[in-house]
């Protein structure tokens, strides 16, 4: 069965930094490309950034660029977001997603909260 | 900025059909942008519904059809049933990046 749960959330101050891990388990991790998605309170979904399955090619958002940090451990089965320079505007659940065949998203993990406020 | 724009909501009848639309600001939507569906009810994770247009994943119930309509994507709903009532996003490739829509907000009455 196919797991990917998150971990690493919680409450940090503006200008702060956090590491996001997404952990997989039920496939071979470093066969598949792998993205964060987050979501604010009440808000839609906002793709935040993608990497390769052998973390060659990174992409990112335009409004985390700089600040944010993808990587990932085929090791370990993991995948990372360090998120530097947080603002309010970042408070929301983070999301990994593993993309399957045809740049298709098929596995979500549950999510973890990230809050910025002082 | 790309916007990708869908319904912000639609309702419908159970047993009845509602086609969910999914626009781009660039342009029209072709099989090039691999449009993914995905379905999400309160306090849950998105679930994947449709990749790479209109291929159904192993879980995607039979009703829930994807196309390109119009210059846009579109996600048909047949036979709907209450539990379908959900917010529906649509996710667009854009060559290094990826945007999702708006969201529409699904209501079953």
């Amino acid at each position: 069965e196919v797991q990917l749960v998150e971990s690493g959330g919680g409450l940090v101050q503006p200008g702060g930094s956090l590491r996001l891990s997404c952990a997989a388990s039920g496939f071979t991790f470093s066969s598949y490309e792998m993205n964060w998605v987050r979501q604010a309170p009440g808000k839609g979904l906002e793709w935040v950034s993608y990497i390769s399955s052998s973390g060659s090619t990174i992409y990112y958002a335009d409004s985390v660029k700089g600040r944010f940090t993808i990587s990932r451990d085929n090791a370990k089965n993991s995948l990372y977001l360090q998120m530097n320079s947080l603002r309010a505007e970042d408070t929301a659940v983070y999301y990994c997603a593993r993309e399957g065949d045809s740049y298709g998203y098929d596995y979500w993990g549950q999510g973890t909260l990230v809050t910025v406020s002082s | 900025q790309t916007v990708v724009t869908q319904e912000p909501s639609l309702t419908v009848s159970p047993g009845g059909t509602v086609t969910l639309t999914c626009a781009s600001s660039t342009g029209a939507v072709t099989s090039g942008y691999y449009p993914n569906w995905f379905q999400q009810k309160p306090g849950q994770a998105p679930r994947a519904l449709i990749y790479s247009t209109s291929n159904k994943h192993s879980w995607t119930p039979a009703r829930f059809s994807g196309s390109l309509l119009g210059g846009k994507a579109a996600l048909t709903l047949s036979g709907v049933q209450p539990e379908d009532e959900a917010e529906y996003y649509c996710l667009l490739y854009y060559g290094g990046a990826y945007v999702f829509g708006t969201g529409t907000k699904v209501t079953v009455l």
